[in-house]
């Protein structure tokens, strides 16, 4: 069974460019959610997607936006890059989206802006 | 609002000796426990995870964690560590409300060396 896949692995932008990632679920996955991992913050929470509608939200500007397509997979879009977007942004995909069910990752896109 | 706090952001320990890579939470509501690790350039892979239950839960490779509710903490032990277990290991929080939405503690770089 194939794991959580991401696309590109590395990107780099230059500042003010927008970007584009995307995230394949493992199959029969309905639930994907988004992470950003920078040094300085860690791991924070950016959205997380069931059937395709958002149904909660981290503490991100609006640059930042996602979508779910019907086959589960997903976008994450950041519009005016600026530097401090620099990070590994993380996609995990899960069964039910319930708390009570794992969360797979995958391994990551490494954005870097310029 | 929950949190997790992991205070050893690293532990530096020689082969076949024991650790313990803390963390404990705050939250007012029911939450679920997760240890996550993340080797170099990957994703995040679960290291085990306390739902319900027996408070002692272990992993396949030798890990495992206590919920000790009274003192809200997860610390992770292992008796004996190999060089492969250096790795960077997360605590990580889920509310009991139905999503997917990680809460992560800041990390603790465990380094084995022989």
């Amino acid at each position: 069974k194939a794991g959580v896949t991401q696309t590109p692995r590395y990107l780099i932008k230059t500042r003010g460019q927008q970007v584009t990632l995307s995230c394949s679920p493992i199959s029969g996955h309905r639930s994907v959610s988004w992470y950003q991992q920078t040094p300085g913050q860690g791991l924070q929470f950016l959205f997380e997607y069931f059937s395709e509608t958002q149904r909660n939200k981290g503490n991100f500007p609006g640059r930042f936006s996602g979508r779910q397509f019907s086959n589960s997979r997903s976008e994450m879009n950041v519009s005016t890059l600026e530097l401090g977007d620099s990070a590994l942004y993380l996609c995990a995909s899960s069964l039910a989206g319930t708390t009570n069910t794992e969360a797979f990752f995958g391994q990551g896109t490494r954005l870097t802006v310029v | 609002a929950q949190s997790v706090t992991q205070l050893d952001s690293q532990v530096p320990v020689f082969e076949e000796a024991p650790v313990e890579l803390r963390c404990n939470y705050s939250s007012s509501v029911s939450v679920y426990l997760f240890w996550y690790v993340q080797y170099p350039n990957q994703g995040l892979q679960l290291l085990l995870k306390y739902l319900s239950g027996s408070t002692l839960v272990e992993s396949i490779n030798g890990f495992e964690a206590e919920f000790n509710k009274s003192q809200t903490s997860f610390h992770l032990r292992k008796p004996s560590v190999h060089i492969s277990d250096t790795a960077e290991y997360f605590c990580a929080v889920i509310l009991n409300t139905g999503f997917q939405k990680l809460v992560f503690g800041t990390g603790t770089r465990l380094l084995v060396s022989p």
